[in-house]
């Protein structure tokens, strides 16, 4: 089975530029998770969906930060206008429903110049 | 004060070291316990998955957990250079709950 797919694997726009990551879940996964990792915070849950509905978003950090999923097989997270403290690696991962980890993508290394 | 604490290192051990990595939580509501294993460039992989406390082994990995103590601890026997990552504790109150991070510790095995 194909894992959590993420794209663009790499990222580098100037700020105030509108930026748009990208997330497939593993086919069958009813949850999934959008996370920032930096250095400074470590890995920090921004908004996590179950069944397509977003469950908890309190972890996004201000009104630039959206997230979708049309279906269960997409995800979107969009910044607008980024900042270059958006700056970081964004990960989705997904897993199924019940008492089941999470997988992890490989992430997008996002660079706000 | 963070919910989860972990000691970010840099540890460095030579190659058959015996490896003890360590959490401490101030949540007691959290019954699951992970561990993650990050190589650079990569997404975190799940290595141990425990709920309650008690231990876990999984060849040369082993998972302690301390709830009465909020302590979780990973060990990892025969170090190899392969082990060489970012460790990642994670826990959550539920089972279908958000999970909850520690910061990371880097570990360098040299040959």
């Amino acid at each position: 089975d194909a894992g959590v797919i993420q794209s663009p694997r790499h990222e580098v726009t100037e700020m105030g530029q509108e930026v748009t990551l990208r997330c497939k879940p593993i086919s069958g996964h009813d949850y999934l998770f959008w996370y920032r990792q930096t250095m400074m915070r470590g890995l920090e849950l921004l908004i996590y969906f179950n069944n397509n509905v977003p469950i908890d978003d309190s972890g996004m950090p201000e009104d630039r930060f959206s997230a979708k999923m049309p279906n269960a097989s997409f995800s979107t997270l969009k910044i607008q206008p980024s900042e270059p403290r958006d700056s970081a690696v964004y990960f989705c991962a997904s897993r199924k429903q019940g008492n089941q980890p999470q997988h992890f993508g490989d992430g997008t290394r996002l660079s706000i110049l | 004060q963070k919910e989860v604490e972990q000691d970010p290192g840099p540890l460095s051990v030579p190659e058959g070291a015996i490896v003890s990595l360590n959490c401490t939580y101030s949540n007691s509501a959290f019954q699951y316990f992970m561990w993650y294993r990050q190589y650079s460039r990569k997404g975190p992989e799940l290595l141990m998955y425990t709920y309650s406390s008690g231990n876990k082994e999984d060849g040369r990995f082993t998972a302690q957990v301390d709830k009465s103590s909020k302590y979780i601890s990973l060990f990892i026997r025969d170090s190899q250079p392969s082990d060489s990552a970012t460790y990642l504790c994670a826990m959550s109150a539920s089972s279908y709950g958000k999970l909850t991070f520690g910061q990371g510790t880097i570990l360098t095995v040299h040959p």
